[in-house]
């Protein structure tokens, strides 16, 4: 079935390092990708996404590029901020459609100044 | 707009008793979902409806009723919690293809 795998955290930085959390997916077809952030005490919130092969997705320095080809959509920012520390999230929406989003395990971000 | 919003925040139940989870939002949006977040496993989909009058089960529906009388209306039912349903809890309501979440119920089950 569809499936999705990220690192695992946590990632601990310091403020403007870069920023790689690997996501890859499993699905049949050509699912649209999505990065969802959840800041400490809150829901989760889009924070990009991208629809087919090759599409880039950005929004708040943050990146990520849709991989066909290596069924990846890893999530990259050059320089990270404090308030940057919450939990990433990686999604398809797969075989299910829209109404069912697939998620992978979560990645929690933690940047000290 | 207020969003999605859920109520309580915060729940603590003894096995075998039975509770509703509330969600609503004000967007108009016919899709909604419910999810569960567990540690190490990421969200995964409970039940969901289309619109009003229609659900289906997502992913881990065992132990979960749902109904949808409205369109702004979503409410989870445990109808006999037990201590694996412990979980925080996230209503959603989707337009297009991106989901809105609410901020989550946090339910202990003793």
């Amino acid at each position: 079935g569809d499936s999705v795998t990220q690192m695992e955290g946590p990632v601990t930085l310091s403020e403007e390092a870069f920023l790689t959390i690997n996501c890859t997916y499993t699905a049949t077809g050509y699912p649209s990708l999505f990065w969802y952030v959840q800041y400490p005490g809150e829901g989760l919130q889009l924070l990009l996404k991208a629809t087919k092969a090759d599409d880039k997705g950005s929004n708040k320095g943050f990146e990520a590029t849709y991989r066909k080809e290596t069924t990846s959509f890893h999530l990259e920012k050059g320089s990270v901020q404090v308030s940057d520390s919450a939990v990433y999230f990686c999604a398809i929406d797969g075989s299910g459609g829209y109404n069912k989003l697939i998620f992978g395990a979560g990645t929690r971000l933690a940047v000290h100044p | 707009n207020a969003g999605v919003t859920q109520t309580p925040k915060f729940q603590v139940l003894k096995t075998g008793q039975s509770m509703t989870l509330q969600c609503a939002q004000d967007m108009n949006h016919e899709y909604m979902s419910w999810y569960r977040q567990d540690p190490g496993m990421g969200l995964r989909l409970i039940h969901y409806s289309v619109g009003a009058g229609i659900t289906d089960q997502g992913e881990v529906p065992n132990g979960y009723n749902v109904s949808r009388s409205t369109t702004e209306d979503f409410p989870l039912r445990l109808l006999s919690a037990a201590p694996s349903q412990t979980s925080v809890y996230f209503c959603a309501s989707r337009q297009k293809n991106e989901q809105f979440f609410g901020p989550g119920t946090r339910l202990t089950v003793l």
